[in-house]
Parts: structure tokens; C-alpha cells; sequence
């Protein structure tokens, strides 16, 4: 089953714009990751933050994670037409020798130049 | 470093036909290793995940099955594939940091 559920489930921006994507998520976890998927290929890895962890900042993305209301938010800034792929976020309940992901339907993102 | 194989890039497959798809993985040891498949539009599904060799969990009931003969291979396997089992299969190990995917495998039945 999905546990965690993306919205919007397209965005369209133009280039330079920040992009917001948004991951609701239902039972208790570990960590939360958001991966990137191009178009019929594998996922790349972006971001994890720990579930003891607000905020996480690695170059353009910004992700933060509020344990409170069980999502997590992933911000893309100064798009750029590079960046139009499907993005995932994923939750792991138990972290480290038991991990396993459970991931959310994705977002496409399209990226105008 | 770390990397994954897998293979092959597509494939087309009969109903009825026996399925085999490879994964490797190198740099690393005593990885836990994942399948994933992913259908058209939507989230990946856990099918079978592997903490060991000869370790096998699944995660869904299936006409699928898996194996990991070696530390370092996974493979998933089928008797007779049939049309649900098309999709977009992925292989994955885990490591502290995130997961990394293999290419995937692209599985049309027809």
C-alpha cells in the first residue's frame, strides 16, 4: 500500500520560478526521502531528512518535514528547464538493517524555458 | 564506488513465458536489495526485498519470485509471466543515505 501521497500531482512552471511540492504521509517513520525520476528511467536520490530532523537544505532543494502533521514539503528554487521530471517522496518506517520504502504516486513537474 | 547493473534495458515477452531479470551490485558488501515495479503513471510497488543471501521477503502476492544466490545478485524470476506483469521493474540497494536504483527494466507481455 502507498503511504505517502504528493500534491499537487502535475505542476507547471516557468523558468526561475520556485517550485513547491508537497508529501502527506500516514504512520509513524524514520526518515522521509524524495527521489527524481526522468522520463522511463531509474530514481535518483535527492534528499533525506530524519524524522528528529525540521529542515534540510542541499544546493536548490530545500525539504522540510513536520512529524506533527505527517507531511513534508520539497522546494525547488530558481527552476531551471532541466528540472521537469517526476518527483517522488518516500517514507521508511524503520531506518537502517529493516529499511523499506514506501513511495507516493509522484509529481510531474514541468519546467517552461 | 558503489554501482548497480541491471538488465536488460527492455524486453517483450509472451503470456505463459518464463522471466528471469538480473541485478548486480559492486563496492559494496552485504547490501540489502530491493524490486521494485513501478506501473505506468504511478508509485513504485515493494515486491521482494532481500536482507541476505538466500533471505527473501515478499512484500505482495504475486506470479512473481526472487532469489539472491550470491551477496551481491538479485534476481527475479517467473514461471509464466502473464499480461499484469508488464510494468517497469527496478532493482535497489540501500545504504545509509538514501537508496540507489538500477536503470530498470522495461517488461511488456503480450
Amino acid at each position: 500500500s502507498q503511504q505517502g501521497e504528493e500534491d499537487p500531482q502535475a505542476l507547471s512552471i516557468q523558468e526561475g520560478e520556485n517550485a513547491t511540492m508537497n508529501c502527506s504521509y500516514k504512520t509513524s517513520i524514520n526518515n522521509l526521502q524524495w527521489y527524481r525520476q526522468n522520463s522511463g528511467r531509474g530514481l535518483v536520490h535527492l534528499i533525506l531528512i530524519r524524522s528528529n530532523e525540521r529542515e534540510k537544505h542541499s544546493g536548490r532543494l530545500r525539504v522540510t518535514l513536520d512529524t506533527s502533521k505527517k507531511s513534508s514539503s520539497l522546494l525547488i528554487t530558481a527552476s531551471r528547464a532541466a528540472d521537469t521530471a517526476s518527483y517522488f517522496c518516500a517514507t521508511d518506517a524503520l531506518g537502517g538493517a529493516n529499511s523499506k520504502l514506501t513511495f507516493g504516486k509522484g509529481i510531474t513537474l514541468s519546467v517552461r524555458p | 564506488s558503489q554501482t548497480i547493473h541491471q538488465w536488460p534495458a527492455t524486453l517483450v515477452q509472451p503470456v505463459g513465458s518464463p522471466l528471469s531479470l538480473e541485478c548486480t551490485v559492486e563496492g559494496t558488501s552485504n547490501p540489502n536489495l530491493y524490486w521494485y515495479r513501478q506501473a505506468a503513471g504511478r508509485g513504485l510497488q515493494l515486491l521482494f526485498y532481500s536482507v541476505g543471501i538466500g533471505q527473501i521477503s515478499s512484500e505482495v502476492p504475486q506470479n512473481l519470485s526472487a532469489s539472491r544466490p550470491q551477496d551481491r545478485q538479485f534476481i527475479l524470476s517467473s514461471k509464466k509471466l502473464l499480461l499484469s506483469d508488464s510494468g517497469f521493474y527496478l532493482c535497489a540497494w540501500s545504504a545509509e543515505g538514501g537508496y540507489t536504483f538500477g536503470s530498470g527494466t522495461r517488461l511488456t507481455v503480450v
